[in-house]
C-alpha cells in the first residue's frame, strides 16, 4: 500500500501570499488531519476531515483552512501568510471509525518558508 | 481543558543508558499511542495501549500504561543511536481527536 503523500514537499512564500498545500491519505482511508509543526514544538493539530465533513478544529485563525474531497484527498489552504506560519505541515490519515481512535499514518510534511 | 502532559522535554544520555520519558493526562484516556519522530522526519506510530495497567514490550522498549488510565511510559532499555529522535505520547478526546503531549527529545551525548 502507498503510504500518505504530500506535496508540494518544500515551497517559498513571501508574507500576503497564499499557499495550498495537498495531501493524498492511504487508499481506503478517510480520515486526514493536518498539523502544524514549529522548531522544538509539538503538533499543533489544525482540523480533521472525515468523509468530507470537517470533524474536528483546532485553535487556529481562520486564515487557516481546509477542505477533503470525495476520494478522501485534502488540502489547506493558509491565506495572507505571516512570517509565523514558516513551519511543517503534515497531514496524516487513519482509518478512524467512529467508536474508537486509530493510529495516525503521516506523510512527509510540506516545509513551509515565509519571507 | 483536557491535557497531556509529557516529561522532560530533553533527556541527555550515554549510549548504552536507558531512558525514560512520562506522560500524564488531566482526565481518563481510553487508550492511549506513542509516536517517534526521526530528526527531520515525520512521527512514525509505535504503539496504543488501551487496558489499564496493560504493559507492552517492543525488543528495548516497554510501554506502561497507569492503572487509573491517566499516565503512560515509555522506556528504552540500552539506547542506541538509532533511537535518537522525538517520542510523543497521545490520547483521544471524547470527539475522537488526539491530544498531543509536547514530546520528549532523545539525544545520544557523544
Amino acid at each position: 500500500k502507498a503510504g500518505v503523500t504530500q506535496t508540494p514537499r518544500y515551497l517559498i512564500k513571501t508574507r500576503g501570499q497564499q499557499v495550498t498545500l495537498s495531501c493524498s491519505p492511504i487508499s481506503g482511508h478517510r480520515s486526514v488531519s493536518w498539523y502544524q509543526q514549529t522548531p522544538g514544538q509539538g503538533l499543533q493539530f489544525l482540523f480533521e476531515y472525515f468523509s468530507e465533513t470537517q470533524r474536528n478544529k483546532g485553535n487556529f485563525p481562520g486564515r487557516f483552512s481546509g477542505r477533503q474531497f470525495s476520494n478522501s484527498r485534502s488540502e489547506m489552504n493558509v491565506s495572507t501568510l505571516e512570517l509565523g506560519d514558516s513551519a511543517l505541515y503534515l497531514c496524516a490519515s487513519s482509518d478512524s471509525k467512529m467508536d474508537r481512535t486509530r493510529e495516525l499514518f503521516f506523510g512527509e510534511g510540506s516545509r513551509l518558508t515565509v519571507l | 481543558g483536557q491535557q497531556v502532559m509529557q516529561i522532560p522535554q530533553y533527556q541527555h544520555v550515554q549510549e548504552g543508558e536507558d531512558f525514560t520519558t512520562y506522560c500524564n493526562s488531566s482526565t481518563t484516556l481510553s487508550n492511549i499511542q506513542w509516536y517517534k519522530q526521526r530528526p527531520g522526519g515525520h512521527p512514525v506510530f509505535l504503539i496504543q495501549l488501551v487496558k489499564s495497567g496493560e504493559v507492552k514490550k517492543q525488543k528495548r522498549l516497554t510501554f506502561q500504561f497507569g492503572e487509573a488510565k491517566k499516565n503512560s511510559s515509555l522506556h528504552i532499555t540500552a539506547t542506541q543511536t538509532t533511537d535518537v529522535g522525538t517520542y510523543f505520547c497521545a490520547g483521544p478526546r471524547s470527539n475522537y481527536q488526539l491530544i498531543w503531549g509536547a514530546g520528549t527529545k532523545l539525544i545520544i551525548k557523544p
